[in-house]
């Protein structure tokens, strides 16, 4: 079946460092990425998406580009602050079977600490 | 705001009780999911419904019983619990494959 899996945490940078969350993916069809994030005492917020093979996703200065070659979504950001302390989820969801709904599959999550 | 909102948010019951719990989506989605998220822990699909049919059930004990009367409404009944169950369980949404899932804030339950 399909399955995600991250870098495992913590990761505790400094203010300004740059930041790489590994995540890879197996999977039988051609699904579309996600990373979520989660802050403290809240629920999962979408933070950037692609949907097919070379898309680059963004927001916020988070980027992550689905490469279908190395199955990878890898979040990177160039510069963190100490508010983008949070747990980051990667996710699939799956493609092909006739399935009519977006059923995610998230990876373990990476708790990010960045230090001022 | 993601247009999913759930109640309550903090939930302490005794494992004899009864409770529910209620999501509510806004955003004219067509299915609507329930995770379950543990300590240390990858969230766990519970339950899915597709235009307020149940699509999936992944094992999920029976003492967990999930409702969806209409789209825009789903429940989630909860009886004779067992601590490990303590968990925060999360409400979600989405208007078909592939597109992002929208999640409510969760509803943080503690079984005594």
């Amino acid at each position: 079946g399909d399955s995600v899996t991250q870098m495992e945490g913590p990761v505790t940078l400094s203010e300004e460092a740059f930041l790489t969350i590994n995540c890879t993916y197996t999977a039988t069809g051609y699904p579309s990425l996600f990373w979520y994030v989660q802050y403290p005492g809240e629920g999962l917020q979408l933070l950037l998406k692609a949907t097919k093979a070379d898309d680059k996703g963004s927001n916020k200065g988070f980027e992550a580009t689905y490469r279908k070659e190395t199955t990878s979504f890898h979040l990177e950001k160039g510069s963190v602050q100490v508010s983008d302390s949070a747990v980051y989820f990667c996710a699939l969801s799956e493609g092909a079977g006739g399935t009519s709904y977006g059923k995610l599959t998230f990876g373990q999550g990476t708790i990010l600490t960045v230090h001022p | 705001e993601t247009g999913v909102t759930q109640t309550p948010r903090h939930l302490v019951m005794g494992m004899t009780n009864k409770k529910s719990l209620k999501c509510e989506q806004h955003l004219g989605h067509n299915a609507m999911y329930w995770y379950k998220q543990s300590a240390k822990k990858p969230l766990e699909l519970m339950f899915v419904y597709s235009l307020e049919e149940r699509v999936e059930n992944n094992s999920v004990p029976s003492r967990f019983s999930p409702e969806c009367p209409n789209s825009s409404h789903l429940f989630l009944h909860l009886h004779t619990l067992q601590p490990e169950d303590s968990a925060l369980y999360l409400c979600a949404s989405s208007q078909e494959f592939g597109t992002a899932v929208g999640f409510g804030p969760g509803t943080r339950l503690t079984v005594l």
